[in-house]
């Protein structure tokens, strides 16, 4: 069965870093989103991505991040300047046409130290 | 989106069916039921949906009352694989892009 994939599964980064969260959605699924999850509390939605545009971000979802579909298999989150509050889980998931449901990726663990 | 309210907590024991209710009572009526789980940190996994009809599939059953204000998940003979944090979510059909809303769940622990 096709899966999301996210790579790396777990990323140590020092506070004020740059780092980048990658993902490769089900082939042939038009919807993207990220998701993110701290440690002991809900999954909350951030951002939503459709036809290379945003189309729905959370309030979580500030100018510290970024999402891009860079080429036909990828679908990025870039956190700009990374902060203490940013470790959680992250995760990306998928919906193709239809009524079939949201796939998830089993995430990346982001520490920020 | 409607909310849902589950509790926070059941047990079952191995072998025996869990039954795990759900209630949203400010159901529109183009929104569907969906059950998830996720099993300590990994992500989110689908488990079923439905509008109005019981559904039924490999991993569980979805009961839905007739009037929509509540739905039971049934794992009919849970395993100690089955502990997780179940999910109940209602919202419109994914073909329309909404994002998932996820609540607090309810801990399900298996027990031999």
């Amino acid at each position: 069965e096709p899966e999301v994939t996210q790579t790396p599964s777990h990323q140590v980064t020092q506070m004020g870093q740059e780092v980048i969260l990658r993902c490769v959605p089900i082939s042939n699924h038009l919807y993207f989103y990220w998701y993110r999850q701290i440690l002991g509390q809900k999954v909350e939605f951030l951002v939503s991505f459709y036809n290379n545009e945003i189309s729905e971000k959370s309030e979580i979802f500030d100018d510290q991040f970024s999402v891009e579909r860079p080429d036909g298999s990828n679908f990025t989150l870039k956190i700009r300047s990374t902060k203490l509050e940013d470790s959680a889980m992250y995760f990306c998931a998928s919906i193709g046409t239809g009524r079939s449901p949201l796939h998830f990726g089993n995430g990346t663990r982001l520490t920020v130290t | 989106d409607a909310k849902t309210t589950q509790p926070p907590s059941m047990d079952c024991a191995e072998g025996r069916a869990a039954n795990l209710p759900c209630n949203h009572s400010t159901i529109s009526g183009n929104e569907y039921v969906y059950w998830y789980r996720q099993i300590h940190s990994q992500g989110p996994q689908y488990i079923i949906h439905g509008l109005k009809n019981n559904e039924t599939n490999e991993m569980a059953s979805l009961i839905i009352t007739e009037d929509r204000k509540s739905s039971t998940l049934i794992l009919p003979h849970a395993t100690l694989r089955d502990t997780a944090v179940y999910y109940c979510i209602v919202r419109p059909p994914m073909e329309y892009g909404n994002k998932l809303v996820f609540g607090a769940g309810t801990i399900l622990r298996v027990k031999s």
